[in-house]
């Protein structure tokens, strides 16, 4: 089984400054990983996926992550946040064989300040 | 459809009522997962489908929740005997392929609220 871990469950931030949300998993097995976000009443938009390859991915609205294998991490960054970035962000982890079911973490809500 | 589709949005429901919930996956996309998620918190699995086939029910909470996808299409939540606690939004995903690489497309969900 995979759990996802992320450590924040509130990152307020102002704009224009850098930002990290992190996420930690842990599995038995190699995994895929996800960063989704969710918008107030909306569902989940991915944002950007790690799959093999190189280990810094990069997403959709200017945001990228890195896999670590050896910290068993995939934290999510931006350089340079928006007021419209203010949001709930979600990692999750999927097995590479046997079950196909992403399992995702508690969430990190991304709080934007003018 | 261009996305995946929930209906409906959201859903009032006095206890010990039952409740349908509806699905339209994407065409063509062969799994379709069920998600609650709990206010503040994360999707927390309920159960997998592969076409019509119901592979995963290890996430349904109690034996009042039953789903069903009888034509490897659309999909059906159904809830018996709704409790408080049931009250949550219930997420819709679908992706086109079984294999881990796919990613999962998200509708926008049902609101249940057991009063």
């Amino acid at each position: 089984a995979q759990s996802v871990t992320q450590l924040d469950s509130q990152v307020p931030v102002f704009e224009e400054a850098p930002v990290e949300l992190r996420c930690n998993y842990s599995s038995s097995v190699s995994v895929y990983l996800f960063w989704y976000v969710q918008y107030p009443n909306q569902g989940l938009q991915l944002l950007l996926k790690y799959l093999s390859g190189s280990t810094l991915v990069k997403g959709i609205n200017g945001f990228e992550a890195e896999f670590n294998k050896s910290q068993t991490s995939f934290h999510l960054r931006k350089p340079s946040v928006h007021i419209s970035d203010t949001a709930e962000y979600f990692c999750a982890v999927k097995a590479r064989g046997g079950s196909y079911i992403p399992t995702f973490g508690r969430g990190t809500s991304l709080i934007v300040h003018p | 459809g261009a996305g995946v589709s929930q209906s409906p949005r959201y859903k009032v429901a006095k206890r010990g009522q039952d409740v349908a919930l509806r699905c339209d996956p994407i065409s063509g996309h062969v799994s379709l997962f069920w998600y609650q998620q709990a206010l503040g918190q994360g999707p927390e699995f309920l159960t997998y489908f592969q076409n019509e086939a119901q592979l995963d029910k290890s996430g349904l909470p109690s034996d009042r929740f039953f789903a069903e996808r009888p034509e490897g299409s659309v999909s059906t939540l159904k809830i018996q005997r709704t409790q408080q606690e049931d009250s949550a939004v219930y997420l819709c995903a679908s992706s086109l392929a079984p294999q881990g690489n796919t990613e999962a497309f998200f509708g926008q969900g049902t609101r249940l609220t057991v009063v």
